[in-house]
């Protein structure tokens, strides 16, 4: 079965300080992860996605995620947070064979605060 | 903007009522999604769509009724709803619903209260 965890409710960083934002999958086969990030009264957005080749991912807004397959982790991560980071993240696998293929699995959210 | 429209964007109504959600993506894309939103709980996928053809319906109740007129259009028919159901309702769409490396694109959602 295809599951993500993100095992952090909330983390709190200042603003230039670096972030990161967990995530651990369980997957059948390879994994196909994503990142996307909930303003508030808003839709998700997407951030990055890991589909395979470099382990380092570049996405949006200076956000990059690393795809560690020995640790079954995709955690984002930004070298100095700023305030307009703060929202709700989420991590999402794909389904990849049967009646799962094509769907997305996502985690419970992480509330990301940067203070000034 | 993602391309992905949805109105309206909130919604109040009575446990009698019917009502509508509309989405609408602007990306050319085959396949389209309903997910309920709820606090404090993931993501729930209710509907899958692809090419018009309703392909996913993980037993969500008779109360809502998806349709789909074309590929680019999606609609949530809601009638005698219950408290439960208030959530944000996000649709989302893709190029494909099967093709596992594709990103789906969401719309802004609509925050609905059922009173």
């Amino acid at each position: 079965a295809q599951s993500v965890a993100q095992p952090e409710d909330q983390v709190n960083v200042a603003e230039g300080n670096p972030l990161t934002v967990k995530c651990t999958y369980s997957v059948s086969g390879n994994p196909y992860l994503f990142w996307y990030v909930q303003y508030p009264n808003r839709g998700l957005q997407f951030l990055l996605k890991y589909i395979t080749g470099d382990n380092l991912v570049k996405g949006s807004y200076g956000f990059e995620a690393e795809f560690n397959k020995s640790q079954t982790s995709f955690h984002l991560k930004k070298p100095s947070a700023l305030v307009s980071d703060s929202a709700l993240y989420f991590c999402a696998v794909k389904g990849v064979r049967g009646s799962t293929l094509g769907r997305l699995y996502f985690g419970r959210g992480t509330q990301l605060t940067v203070w000034p | 903007e993602t391309g992905v429209t949805q109105t309206p964007r909130h919604l109040v109504m009575g446990m009698t009522n019917k009502k509508s959600l509309k989405c609408e993506q602007h990306l050319g894309h085959n396949a389209m999604y309903w997910y309920k939103q709820s606090a404090k709980k993931p993501l729930e996928l209710m509907f899958v769509y692809s090419l018009e053809e309703r392909v996913e319906n993980n037993s969500v109740p008779s109360r809502f009724s998806p349709e789909c007129p074309n590929s680019s259009h999606l609609f949530l028919h809601l009638h005698t709803l219950q408290p439960e159901d208030s959530a944000l309702y996000l649709c989302a769409s893709s190029q494909s619903a099967g093709a596992t490396g594709e990103t789906q694109y969401f719309g802004p959602g609509t925050r609905l209260l059922v009173l």
